[in-house]
């Protein structure tokens, strides 16, 4: 099944524990890219990737790091979480720059 | 800066109903624009995408029609029924050499059966 699978999809942890968000897709796509969502903010983008080893910032990259050492995988790493990144975090990929977007499941991060 | 705007916020209708949602967006140089159904707790899932030089979609029950100039999107969903209740977003993608989205904060639809 073609899909894009996060893990976890639920986490707490405590301020400055460094953590990561996987992201996976089996689509063989190109482009990806990691979201947060926050109540009336709505979806604000924090990296993304055009290809292996190429990756750019979103709007909001500010406390995040992201690499893309294969095409399927498109880890979120946050070094030092603090509180104000409680989020419910997407990724997201699609096959060009052109194709809609296929998103993962969530993953609602907690920093206590 | 691109700014994505969907009015109204929350929108009831009862079932059958034929209802528009909007999307208006600041800068018209836009690659393209996708709109999304979100259920609750759950990921987005892809309703249209419409390519800056089209004009509209349709799949369904669903339309999607873009108006560059005047910077708005509408969806139109046609006999509403209560399995339609989500929150439907909008998203802009700036023109190409980025991969940047922006998205709108979204209409929480509610069909009453």
């Amino acid at each position: 099944e073609a899909q894009v699978t996060q893990n976890p999809r639920y986490l707490i942890t405590v301020t400055g524990k460094k953590l990561t968000v996987t992201c996976s897709q089996n689509m063989n796509h190109e482009y990806m890219s990691w979201y947060r969502q926050d109540p009336g903010l709505g979806l604000r983008q924090i990296y993304y990737s055009m290809n292996v080893e190429v990756t750019d910032k979103g709007d909001v990259p500010e406390g995040y790091k992201v690499s893309r050492k294969e095409k399927r995988n498109f880890p979120l790493i946050l070094e030092s979480p603090s509180p104000n990144q409680t989020s419910l975090y997407f990724c997201a990929s699609s096959l060009t720059n052109l194709d809609t977007q296929y998103f993962g499941p969530g993953t609602r991060l907690t920093v206590l | 800066k691109q700014e994505v705007t969907q009015i109204p916020a929350a929108l009831s209708v009862p079932e059958g109903e034929n209802l528009v949602l909007n999307c208006s967006f600041t800068d018209s140089a836009i690659y393209n624009l996708q709109w999304f159904r979100q259920d609750p707790g759950k990921g987005l899932t892809s309703l249209l995408l419409i390519q800056s030089s089209q004009r509209e979609q349709t799949s369904g029950r669903l339309n999607a029609s873009l108006d560059k100039s005047s910077g708005r999107s509408t969806l139109y969903i046609a006999a509403s029924q209560p399995g339609d209740s989500a929150t439907y977003l909008c998203a802009v993608k700036s023109p190409s050499g980025t991969y940047k989205y922006i998205f709108g904060t979204g209409t929480r639809l509610k069909v009453l059966a």
